[in-house]
């Protein structure tokens, strides 16, 4: 496609399930980002992958958090016993060039924790 | 202290005006500055990118970064209704690969 696609885009959930939310970087772009934002909130800056492998995981907020990124291609984060305040929205972003830092968004995965 | 400081607005400008959009940050070592609007209920986009001291301009807006005062700002020319948003300062730091700290956004609203 032409742009980060990000599935799904609206997520409900009860408290203590788990989540599985998924994206798709825009072609060739080798950089690929996970962002949570809240409200009224700027973008939180979760992990971050070169590749296949997590190059900086410094953003995630708790080990109730994972994400991969097995080929280098998709990612999906995953949510363990979520909570309420785990509700926001999740945002993927991928780069053609992580040392300029410009990101391209998807739309975002709008999780809800009932 | 935040990273990255914006005022969260709202500010307020009637239409044809120019808005000016003000973003401290705290890290000494960060290189590049980055300006992301933002729609309601949509994800950033990236409007504007600045990676060193003076002014940067495209179209109607202008960046301008002073790294000794660790300030970066945003002017919009000729405001229009359409640039109504929540614009984002975004701050990178030399080999962070590519990772951002956002401020909080400042919501702007221009009016017809």
């Amino acid at each position: 496609g032409a742009g980060v696609s990000q599935t799904p885009s609206n997520k409900v959930t009860e408290k203590g399930k788990y989540v599985e939310l998924r994206c798709d970087p825009i072609s060739g772009h080798t950089a690929l980002y996970w962002y949570r934002q809240s409200l009224g909130q700027g973008p939180e800056f979760l992990i971050y992958f070169q590749g296949t492998g997590a190059a900086d995981d410094s953003g995630l907020p708790n080990d109730r958090f994972f994400a991969v990124r097995p080929e280098g291609s998709v990612s999906t984060l995953k949510i363990q016993r979520t909570e309420r305040g785990d509700s926001a929205v999740y945002l993927c972003a991928s780069s053609p060039n992580p040392v300029t830092g410009e990101l391209f968004f998807g739309e975002g995965s709008r999780l809800t924790v009932l | 202290q935040k990273e990255v400081e914006q005022n969260s607005g709202p500010l307020s400008v009637p239409e044809g005006a120019i808005a000016s959009l003000n973003c401290t940050y705290s890290d000494r070592v960060s290189q590049s500055f980055f300006w992301y609007r933002q729609y309601s209920g949509k994800s950033p986009e990236l409007i504007m990118s600045i990676y060193s001291n003076g002014d940067k301009e495209d179209g109607r807006f202008t960046a301008q970064l002073n790294k000794a005062s660790q300030y970066v700002s945003l002017l919009i020319r000729d405001s229009q209704p359409s640039d109504s948003a929540t614009y984002l300062c975004a701050v990178g730091g030399n080999n962070q690969g590519g990772k951002l700290i956002f401020g909080q956004g400042t919501e702007l609203s221009v009016k017809p």
